[in-house]
């Protein structure tokens, strides 16, 4: 079955540090994975996706994600986190076998001190 | 351009009354969704139609009903509303195959249920 995990439930950085935020997916395919960001009160932005390809893929907002498949993985990095990246975080998979389904983790919310 | 638009916004029903939410998007997107969001759990679909004319039942679907009214149109039913449905439904929708395949959302519809 399709799953998503973000071990991570809540991350606190100071401004200018680098951020790592983890997500490991299971599906049984090539997956289609995507990182979202929703600020409180907002519906969910895409900041970058991975079909096939190369592996690291750049998103808005200065991120990026790097797909590993043996280790069924799918990170979100930025090297210097900006007060205005406070907000949640969700991973997600595609399934478009399985009736065009999308997965999402429980999230990570972000805090970043100045 | 639009996007995915829902109504209302927010909403407060008293238990056992029903409600419609709506959901509108200009894309021209196969597929759609309903989710409902709440505060641990990540994005849990409720519904989904895949094209115009389908609908299956997603993760949490009792309590729900759903109508595909055209390609642009997906509603979420509440017939008779309890204190468990208490959350923040988000509408989506994708292409995939048409060369979008993220999820758009909306900005989501604050349901209270007293």
């Amino acid at each position: 079955a399709q799953s998503v995990t973000q071990p991570d439930i809540h991350i606190t950085v100071s401004e200018g540090a680098s951020l790592e935020l983890r997500c490991n997916y299971s599906y049984g395919a090539t997956p289609y994975l995507f990182w979202y960001v929703q600020s409180p009160g907002q519906g969910l932005q895409l900041l970058l996706k991975y079909f096939s390809g190369d592996t690291l893929v750049q998103g808005i907002k200065g991120f990026e994600a790097e797909f590993k498949r043996s280790q069924s993985s799918f990170n979100l990095r930025k090297p210097s986190v900006h007060w205005s990246d406070a907000a949640e975080y969700f991973c997600a998979v595609g399934a478009w076998g399985t009736g065009n389904q999308f997965y999402f983790g429980t999230g990570t919310s972000l805090t970043v001190i100045p | 351009n639009a996007g995915v638009t829902q109504t209302p916004k927010f909403q407060v029903l008293k238990t056992g009354q029903s409600m419609t939410l709506q959901c509108a998007q200009d894309m021209n997107h196969n597929s759609m969704y309903w989710y409902r969001q709440d505060p641990g759990m990540g994005l849990r679909l409720i519904y989904y139609s895949a094209s115009e004319g389908t609908t299956d039942k997603g993760e949490v679907p009792n309590g729900y009903n759903v109508s595909r009214l055209n390609k642009r149109e997906f509603s979420l039913r509440l017939e008779s509303a309890a204190p468990s449905q208490t959350s923040v439904y988000f509408c989506a929708s994708s292409a995939p195959g048409q060369g979008n395949t993220e999820a758009f959302f909306g900005q989501g519809t604050r349901l209270t249920v007293v």
